[in-house]
């Protein structure tokens, strides 16, 4: 099956600070999404990004599809954003069946 | 909308004891899906189901079985549960079109298997 590796496993940030998380993958996939998962355990869709570039507010993400990579950007960090990101991926074809990276933990201090 | 829900929250079970995981969602997605997530990993497929009366099973289906009688309800069921079954459960959604996949989850269920 497809390998979802992330990078680093674990963070630790100052308030304000930026950062970058990275993800990759084994397959040519046609889905990829960026997860936040909370330390009360609740997992909120961050990006839908197969290819290209999105942001949303202090958050973006690119996916460099021919070179098997997505990189999601975190700026001016804030205490909120502890927590998992997890990236996950599907191929063509597998109703959307998503294989998810073991994640990036990152806390974010004082 | 309230998204997906799930229920119990937390569940204890003996060794053998069997249990219904309730999933239901309310945004009329046709795709549904049952993760479970071991503690320090990633979400692992359990099985899934793209409309009503179609399932399949996804990486690690063995000791669960499910049904989707509807659009909105995607039970999973647990027989003779097992210590390796202790996990958190989490349903998901989708309404696979032209620009966008993204899958929504449930607030997860707690499973403790003694």
């Amino acid at each position: 099956g497809i390998q979802v590796e992330q990078s680093p496993p674990d963070l630790i940030l100052q308030e304000g600070a930026n950062s970058t998380l990275r993800c990759n993958f084994s397959d040519s996939v046609n889905n990829l999404q960026w997860f936040h998962q909370n330390p009360w355990g609740q997992l909120i869709n961050l990006f839908y990004i197969p290819s290209g570039t999105k942001q949303n507010g202090r958050l973006s993400a690119t996916t460099v599809a021919t070179e098997r990579y997505s990189l999601l950007y975190i700026s001016s960090s804030q205490t909120t954003d502890s927590g998992v990101y997890f990236c996950a991926v599907s191929l063509t074809g597998t109703a959307s069946k998503l294989t998810f990276g073991t994640g990036t933990r990152l806390q974010v201090t004082l | 909308n309230a998204g997906v829900t799930q229920t119990p929250k937390f569940r204890i079970l003996k060794i053998g004891q069997s249990m219904t995981l309730q999933c239901t969602q309310d945004m009329n997605h046709n795709y549904m899906y049952w993760y479970r997530q071991d503690p320090g990993m990633g979400l692992k497929l359990i099985y899934y189901s793209v409309g009503a009366g179609i399932t399949d099973k996804g990486e690690v289906p063995n000791g669960y079985n499910v049904s989707r009688s509807t659009t909105e309800d995607f039970p999973l069921r647990l027989e003779l549960a097992a210590p390796s079954q202790t996990s958190v459960y989490f349903c998901a959604s989708s309404y696979p079109g032209a620009s966008t996949d993204t899958q929504y989850f449930g607030p997860g269920t707690r499973l403790t298997v003694l």
